[in-house]
């Protein structure tokens, strides 16, 4: 099946840097990635949403200059928290949405990384 | 905001049969069901999806009355492996502006 590997799985940095989280679909095309926020015992909140090659939407209350989205690739989408705060440590998870390579049909469908926590110091 | 209401938490014990109930009353005509789980400190897992009556695979099955405005997801004989959050979203997947909206989820706990 479709897999989404997401890079690193646990980071913990000081307050004041930024961190960079990857997410890379495997085996297909993600035209689409999502990315969702969860703190310990809430569901998942969506941050952003981008489409390959332009600029990420952000929901209503997500700071665009502080969550850094880039999707220059079908097959690679970077998150950057910059300046990282306390009350930015949080899991956060990417998931995409493509078709697959090479198929005859295409398949539509969510993928979800495996998450990374974030833990600002 | 989510489209769908779930209960919070249910308890179960092993080998049971759990039936978790998503009610979603303003679901669209091309809009799907669908069912995640979720482990602690992972992503969510797709479990299945329907548009009406049942379907059925390996992990569960689900059944969706006649008018769609709610939808039910089986576990048969659960174990312990199966305490997970499960979420239950609607929506229009062939749709490129779909976003996926987590509601609160269902915590199962699975007793031995």
């Amino acid at each position: 099946g479709a897999v989404v590997s997401q890079h690193p799985s646990w980071v913990i940095c000081k307050s004041g840097t930024s961190v960079k989280i990857e997410c890379r679909s495997l085996d297909f095309q993600a035209t689409t990635m999502f990315w969702y926020r969860q703190f310990p015992k809430q569901s998942l909140m969506l941050m952003a949403t981008s489409n390959e090659g332009s600029k990420a939407t952000y929901e209503q209350g997500v700071e665009k200059d502080k969550f850094l989205i880039n999707h220059a690739s079908l097959t690679l989408s970077t998150l950057t928290v910059t300046s990282a705060h306390p009350e930015d440590s949080s899991f956060y998870i990417c998931s995409a949405r493509g078709t697959r390579q090479g198929g005859f049909v295409a398949y539509y469908g969510y993928t979800f990384g495996s998450g990374t926590r974030l833990t600002v110091v | 905001l989510a489209k769908t209401t779930q209960p919070i938490s249910m308890d179960s014990y092993e080998g049971q049969e759990v039936n978790i109930t998503c009610s979603h009353n303003n679901i669209a005509t091309n809009d799907y069901i669908t069912w995640y789980q979720q482990f602690p400190s992972q992503g969510p897992r797709f479990i299945i999806q329907g548009y009406k009556t049942k379907v059925t695979n390996e992990v569960a099955s689900l059944f969706i009355p006649a008018d769609r405005k709610s939808s039910t997801l089986s576990l048969p004989r659960v174990s312990l492996s199966d305490t997970a959050v499960y979420y239950c979203l609607v929506g229009d997947e062939e749709d490129s502006s779909y976003k996926l909206i987590f509601g609160s989820g269902t915590r199962l706990l699975v007793r031995p």
